[in-house]
């Protein structure tokens, strides 16, 4: 899962398997999460989102779980395949008096073997 | 990369230079934002604008100065007073919060390295 620090977290799945990435997120006061990905030399892409008053959301072949209990937030990946390999980022929503920011986590680098 | 194109892809910066990152969207997004990624971190904001002719200041910002004149542009510059310029920058925009929710879509990114 993510961290902080200097090292990116690594997970390594065989192809086939489902993939948990997890994530420690910050401010109790947020309201909204967000899951991005972001292959080698290119820009995060949006996954998967979910609000602060849900504890489940399922999308294709993901599912983002939210414990607000313990500020914690993780993506599964069923049937994991050799293109989801890449770095997986969660963000959080900041709402700064009517100004929002993400705050995103250090992310997670998924390797799929084939 | 959803309608935001940054260029170049590539730059370099000699010592001293000023260099200018350009982002434009045709997503009509009002809200626009920079960031810069080191390797194996996570992204920090520099600078973001909300609406056209306004901005502020990011987690980031000293050595950054932007504008933001059009809707559709929020060129980035990199100044001589940003001593360790080399990283991953990327563009991003978003509807306003009123309107959906905070998702941010990104460009592609100029990676800025010093000679």
């Amino acid at each position: 899962g993510e961290s902080v620090g200097l090292h990116l977290p690594t997970l390594s799945v065989q192809e086939g398997d489902n993939s948990i990435i997890n994530c420690a997120y910050s401010n109790s006061a947020s309201d909204y999460f967000i899951w991005y990905k972001q292959e080698s030399g290119k820009g995060p892409q949006f996954i998967i989102d979910i609000r602060s008053n849900m504890d489940k959301r399922q999308g294709q072949r993901v599912t983002v779980l939210l414990n607000k209990t313990v500020k914690h937030l993780s993506l599964q990946i069923a049937a994991t395949q050799p293109g989801d390999s890449a770095v997986y980022f969660c963000a959080e929503n900041w709402d700064q008096g009517g100004s929002e920011k993400l705050v995103f986590g250090k992310g997670t680098k998924l390797t799929v073997n084939p | 990369d959803g309608g935001i194109t940054q260029s170049p892809k590539y730059l370099f910066r000699k010592e001293g230079q000023n260099v200018t990152l350009s982002c434009e969207q045709n997503l009509n997004h009002d809200a626009m934002y920079w960031y810069r990624q080191d390797p194996g971190q996570g992204l920090r904001l520099i600078y973001y604008s909300q609406i056209v002719n306004d901005f502020q200041k990011g987690d980031i910002a000293e050595g950054y100065s932007v504008s933001r004149e059009k809707k559709e542009s929020f060129p980035l510059t990199v100044t001589s007073a940003q001593k360790n310029p080399t990283a991953f920058y990327l563009c991003a925009s978003s509807l306003p919060r009123a309107l959906a929710k905070n998702i941010q879509y990104f460009g592609a990114g100029t990676r800025l390295s010093v000679l």
